[in-house]
């Protein structure tokens, strides 16, 4: 099945300085998702990408939709301490109700943010 | 409005036992997915409903099932629970319209503790 590389698993930074992370996959995916969790809560959605080659901004995060369609990056810009817990990116192969089911969603094994004050 | 809400919020079984757990989608949402998060991993994919219909399963064993009623809330059930399936288990709701853009919303899951 597919499997999604996140990587790094774990980042430690001060406050202020931005973050970087990706995610790579074994196969093509039609849209690429970034969301955010947070300890005893469900992923919240940060952005969506829909094309390869798209790059998306919300507030201080951008995020890229890979040019292979196989892999997408988010940038965190001046970090700051609520921007902790857990990023995850997740790939989604099919779009369209009456074939694969598009409320599958493959995730990555997550980064763990940490912003020191 | 309301988001997507899960209950219960915990859960303590024993081996072997039976579990429900339950799923109301935001308001106007047609579908819902189920998804399993063990510690320290990804949301796994369980199941996806859309008009009471299964549009999608995971990779889980028979003893995962689930349903999606009239009012597109969704239940989940689990028979013979084993130790490894402690873990939160996530509904997702989404309109259901299949486009591209179908975006895919939380709820805070269902801790389920198997002793």
């Amino acid at each position: 099945g597919q499997q999604l590389n996140q990587s790094p698993q774990s980042m430690f930074i001060q406050e202020g300085e931005d973050v970087s992370m990706n995610c790579t996959s074994s196969s093509i995916f039609n849209t690429w998702l970034w969301y955010k969790q947070d300890p005893g809560e469900g992923p919240v959605l940060l952005i969506a990408l829909y094309k390869a080659g798209e790059l998306t901004s919300n507030g201080r995060l951008t995020a890229q939709f890979g040019i292979t369609r196989k892999d997408s990056f988010l940038n965190i810009s001046a970090s700051i301490p609520s921007d902790v817990g857990i990023y995850f990116c997740a790939g989604r192969l099919g779009n369209n109700a009456g074939g694969t089911s598009y409320g599958k969603l493959t995730f990555g094994q997550g980064t763990i943010l940490t912003v020191h004050p | 409005d309301a988001g997507v809400t899960q209950s219960p919020t915990h859960l303590i079984k024993t081996r072997g036992q039976h579990v429900t757990l339950r799923c109301s989608p935001i308001s106007g949402h047609k579908s819902v997915s189920w998804y399993q998060q063990v510690l320290g991993q990804g949301p796994q994919f369980i199941f996806q409903y859309y008009e009471k219909e299964e549009r999608g399963r995971g990779n889980f064993p028979d003893r995962f099932s689930a349903r999606q009623f009239p009012n597109y809330s969704s239940e989940l059930n689990v028979n013979a629970l084993l130790l490894g399936d402690s873990a939160l288990y996530l509904c997702a709701s989404s309109p259901g319209t299949g486009s591209r853009g179908e975006k895919l919303f939380f709820g805070s899951g269902t801790q389920l503790s198997v002793l």
